[in-house]
């Protein structure tokens, strides 16, 4: 099946700082999807972007489905945005997830 | 707007008891899944369905069944439960136009 790797695994931020988290998908996708898990375990839509660029707030994605890699970036960061930040792709009907960035934001 | 509901939110279940996890949505979507999350680990696809009498086995199927005789419900069936079994389950639903998916809120079983 398909592999979804994720990169850092880990990442802690001081709040206000800028980080980029990266996906990377080992064949052909037909869609790419970006979700937070908050602390309280709740899995979040963050954005829908099977490819180019989506921006919401200090949050953006870019997908570049032919190199088979997606990044999240985060700007400005906030306590608010820790926890685990998920992608997911939709390989034919099977939506599979990678292992997850964990974001600790300090103030 | 419901979107994906699951029944029960907390469960505590006997080692070989059986339960089933309950799952609608109200979206119309043709796909729906069954993932579990154990601690600190990422989310393991265990049943997907592509549409109505369709299903078929994910990542880790051994130990659950489902069904899928309507578009809007999907349960997911636990039959003699094992404490390896304990763990957060997610069910999730997407149209096959966009896929974008949507997830419940999640069910937090334990098996003792």
């Amino acid at each position: 099946g398909i592999q979804v790797e994720q990169s850092p695994p880990d990442l802690i931020l001081q709040e206000g700082a800028n980080s980029t988290l990266r996906c990377n998908f080992s064949d052909s996708v037909n869609n790419l999807q970006w979700f937070h898990q908050n602390p309280w375990g709740q899995l979040i839509n963050l954005f829908y972007i099977p490819s180019g660029t989506k921006q919401n707030g200090r949050l953006s994605a870019t997908t570049v489905a032919t190199e088979r890699y997606s990044l999240l970036y985060i700007s400005s960061s906030q306590t608010t945005d820790s926890g685990v930040y998920f992608c997911a792709v939709d390989s034919w009907g099977k939506f599979q997830f990678g292992a997850g960035t964990q974001v600790v934001v300090t103030p | 707007n419901a979107g994906v509901t699951q029944t029960p939110k907390f469960r505590i279940l006997k080692i070989g008891q059986s339960m089933t996890l309950q799952c609608t949505q109200d979206m119309n979507h043709n796909y729906m899944y069954w993932y579990r999350q154990d601690p600190g680990m990422g989310l393991k696809l265990i049943y997907y369905s592509v549409g109505a009498g369709i299903t078929d086995k994910g990542e880790v199927p051994n130990g659950y069944n489902v069904s899928r005789s309507t578009t809007e419900d999907f349960p997911l069936r636990l039959e003699l439960a094992a404490p390896s079994q304990t763990s957060v389950y997610f069910c999730a639903s997407s149209s096959p136009f966009d896929s974008e998916a949507f997830f419940g809120q999640g069910t937090r079983l334990t098996v003792v």
